[in-house]
């Protein structure tokens, strides 16, 4: 069976940082690209980030450039978020999720995880 | 950046009824669009991928088109699982997008 499993989220206070991970099973993780998705308390979904899959190139969204970094390591089947300088509007459950398919540009997901929750708050 | 501008924002129906949403993206996309339905409390689920291609598992009541910059998730004989909220998502480029999601409500 196809699994992410999330963790790392918690309560932080403005400007502190937190690293979320992701462990994939059940497939070849190696092979696929990956990307966090969030979403705020009662909000819509935005994508956060993405890196394909050597884990070499990445992307992210205006929201979090410059304060988030992502990064794969595929000896350890994991996927990283690390958030640093956080604002209370990064508060939101955050999903890992995989592409359906290994083709290069295929960017709609499934599995989703089960999500982590980040609150930043004082 | 592409915008996703999806409508309505909500819509109330029967048991049985025909729902249709609608997503349009501000520039061609391709037809690299997805619909994910999302249960409370639950991750989003895939339905359909490529504007019309439908995922594995899903109910044929589901289906997609497009035409154009506009996309459309239509539900046929809502059933009671399928209240829930619906999201379009632009697969076409960085950075990925989706719209503002539709709740789904018993009438």
């Amino acid at each position: 069976e196809v699994q992410l499993l999330e963790s790392g989220g918690g309560l932080v206070q403005p400007g502190g940082s937190l690293r979320l991970s992701c462990v994939g099973s059940g497939f070849t993780f190696s092979s696929y690209a990956m990307s966090w998705v969030r979403q705020a308390p009662g909000k819509g979904l935005e994508w956060v980030s993405a890196t394909g899959s050597g884990g070499v190139d990445t992307h992210y969204a205006d929201s979090v450039q410059g304060r988030f970094t992502i990064s794969k390591d595929n000896s350890r089947n994991t996927l990283y978020l690390q958030m640093n300088s956080l604002r209370a509007e990064d508060t939101a459950i955050y999903y890992c999720v995989r592409p359906l398919v290994t083709a290069a540009h295929t960017r709609w997901f499934d599995p989703w995880g089960q999500g982590t929750l980040v609150t930043v708050s004082s | 950046d592409i915008q996703m501008t999806q409508s309505p924002s909500s819509v109330s129906a029967s048991l049985g009824d025909r729902v249709t949403i609608t997503c349009r993206a501000s520039q061609d996309i391709s037809s690299k669009l997805a619909w994910y339905q999302q249960k409370p409390g639950k991750a989003p689920n895939l339905l359909i991928y490529a504007a019309s291609s439908l995922q594995s598992g899903v109910p044929s009541r589901f289906s997609g088109s497009a035409s154009g910059t506009e996309f459309t998730l239509t539900i046929n004989s809502l059933q009671p699982e399928d209240f829930a909220i619906y999201y379009c998502q632009q697969a076409n480029s960085f950075p990925l997008t989706f719209g503002g999601g539709t709740k789904v409500e018993i009438k």
